[in-house]
């Protein structure tokens, strides 16, 4: 079993439509965790950092961490059609360095 | 400069030959790593870089992987002895104390 999964989809929804996302994981030492969006043959993009459990809210996104379930969300308002990306979740522990990434989503918002 | 910068963009290369690829992280991030992202999956960890020496190199998958940064800026990730199994898209990233990773648009390696 994988430390960090996600739903590869793809997830297909009309523009304007609330995009929801979600990562569960394994390791309760992750405590920083990120959401990235990946262009077709482009790097990720950092969309949210989160720290402690609760919501944060970034423009049209909004990114939930529940860290007793260990579950994470990224929610996705008034979607455009270039929100049609692949969406990873990633996380990391405290003490170390490295992201464990999930595998990522892939997202179509159809005009 | 702006970003991170890699390069090559992609590189063919026949099976058992010797690829180097290169980093140029954000000018100022102290740390850098590097990733490998297979068709279809997320990226993975390879090796990790605070300054000149490698902090965590746990994700190097064997021997035939190595990366430097000589001079605590730009790195090389070098494969030898090519496999076809190496062919995927390197990813490199720095970072700057705390927060998120920036990541470069990657190199994708075929070997065949």
């Amino acid at each position: 079993q994988k430390e960090v999964e996600q739903d590869p989809g793809p997830l297909s929804v009309p523009e304007g439509a609330i995009v929801s996302l979600n990562c569960t994981y394994s390791n309760s030492a992750f405590q920083y965790f990120m959401w990235y969006r990946q262009y077709s043959r482009k790097g990720p993009e950092l969309l949210m950092y989160t720290y402690s459990s609760g919501n944060k809210e970034d423009g049209r996104f909004t990114a939930q961490v529940d860290k007793s379930s260990k579950y994470i969300s990224l929610f996705i308002r008034d979607s455009q059609p270039s929100d049609s990306a692949t969406y990873l979740c990633a996380m990391k522990s405290a003490a170390g360095n490295k992201l464990t990434f999930g595998g990522g989503t892939r997202v179509l918002v159809k005009p | 400069g702006a970003g991170v910068s890699q390069t090559p963009s992609n590189k063919v290369t026949e099976k058992g030959k010797y690829v180097e690829l290169r980093c140029d992280p954000i000018s100022g991030h102290t740390a850098l790593y590097w990733y490998r992202q297979s068709l279809g999956q997320g990226p993975e960890f390879l090796i990790y870089f605070q300054g000149t020496g490698a902090a965590d190199d746990s994700g190097l998958p064997n021997d035939r992987f190595f990366a430097v940064r000589p001079e605590g800026s730009v790195s090389t990730l070098k494969i030898q002895r090519t496999e076809r199994g190496d062919s995927a898209v390197y990813l490199c990233a720095s970072s700057e104390g705390g927060g998120g990773y920036t990541f470069g648009s990657g190199t994708r390696l075929t070997v065949v």
